[in-house]
C-alpha cells in the first residue's frame, strides 16, 4: 500500500528558530496536507496543495507540493512555543480515495 | 459553518464494558465520516469509514464496529473492551461533492481501558 514517510520521529528547536519537514513516498499522490496536531487534540488542518511545485504560505508556514508529486515539505519560520505538537503530513492521490497520513513529526520549541 | 463534535472526552472503562463514542457533525449533508485510533501520541490509523447511511467499511481486524444511523451521526462501539483498544479515538467527516477527500477532524476521545 502507499506509505509517506517523515522523520525524525521527533525535533527539538529553540524558540525563534526556523525549522524544515519533509515528507516523501515512493508512489504519486495529487494532493498534499499538512496537519498539526496540539497535545491531546484533533489534527487541525494547516496547508493543502493541489498541483506540483505549488507553493502556499499560512502566515508563519510555508509548504511546497514537490515537482515529482512523491515528496512535499513544511517550513516553519521564527518558531514560537505554541508551535509545539505533532505535524502530519497527508496524501491523496484522487478525489474519492482515502487520505494516506504519515507517522507524524513531534516537535518541542525550548523558550 | 461546519461543525463536528465527538463525546465523551474522556472514558474510563473496566475490561470487558461496552463501549459508545458518538460523533456528530452539523452544517452540511450526506459527509463521508471516518474513525481513527491514534496509540501513543503517534500516527493515525484509519479503523472505520462510512460513504453513506448503513454503509460501513472496516480497514483493520479488531474488536470495534462502528454504525451510522442517521446521515451526520457515526457511532463506535464494543461489546467487550480488551486493554489494547485504550487510546486516543478520532472522529473526521469529509466533504465528498468538493472533490477532494479533506478531512476535518473531531477534538477526540481519549479511551483508557483498566
Amino acid at each position: 500500500g502507499q506509505q509517506l514517510n517523515q522523520s525524525p520521529q521527533s525535533m527539538f528547536i529553540q524558540e525563534g528558530e526556523d525549522v524544515s519537514m519533509n515528507c516523501t513516498s515512493s508512489s504519486i499522490f495529487n494532493t498534499w496536507l499538512w496537519y498539526k496536531q496540539d497535545p491531546g487534540e484533533g489534527p487541525v488542518l494547516l496547508i493543502a496543495l493541489y498541483k506540483a511545485g505549488e507553493l502556499t504560505s499560512n502566515g508563519r508556514l510555508t509548504a511546497q507540493f514537490g515537482i515529482t508529486r512523491k515528496d512535499s515539505f513544511l517550513n516553519i519560520s521564527a518558531s514560537i512555543p505554541s508551535d509545539v505538537g505533532i505535524y502530519f503530513c497527508a496524501g491523496l492521490l484522487g478525489a474519492n480515495s482515502k487520505l494516506t497520513f504519515g507517522k507524524g513529526i513531534t516537535l518541542s520549541v525550548r523558550p | 459553518s461546519q461543525t463536528i463534535h465527538q463525546w465523551p472526552a474522556t472514558l474510563v472503562q473496566p475490561v470487558g464494558s461496552p463501549l459508545s463514542l458518538e460523533c456528530t457533525v452539523e452544517g452540511t449533508s450526506n459527509p463521508n465520516l471516518y474513525w481513527y485510533r491514534q496509540a501513543a501520541g503517534r500516527g493515525l490509523q484509519l479503523l472505520f469509514y462510512s460513504v453513506g447511511i448503513g454503509q460501513i467499511s472496516s480497514e483493520v481486524p479488531q474488536n470495534l464496529s462502528a454504525s451510522r444511523p442517521q446521515d451526520r451521526q457515526f457511532i463506535l462501539s464494543s461489546k467487550k473492551l480488551l486493554l489494547s483498544d485504550s487510546g486516543f479515538y478520532l472522529c473526521a467527516w469529509s466533504d465528498r461533492s468538493s472533490g477532494a477527500n479533506v478531512l476535518t477532524f473531531g477534538a477526540g476521545s481519549r479511551l483508557t481501558v483498566l
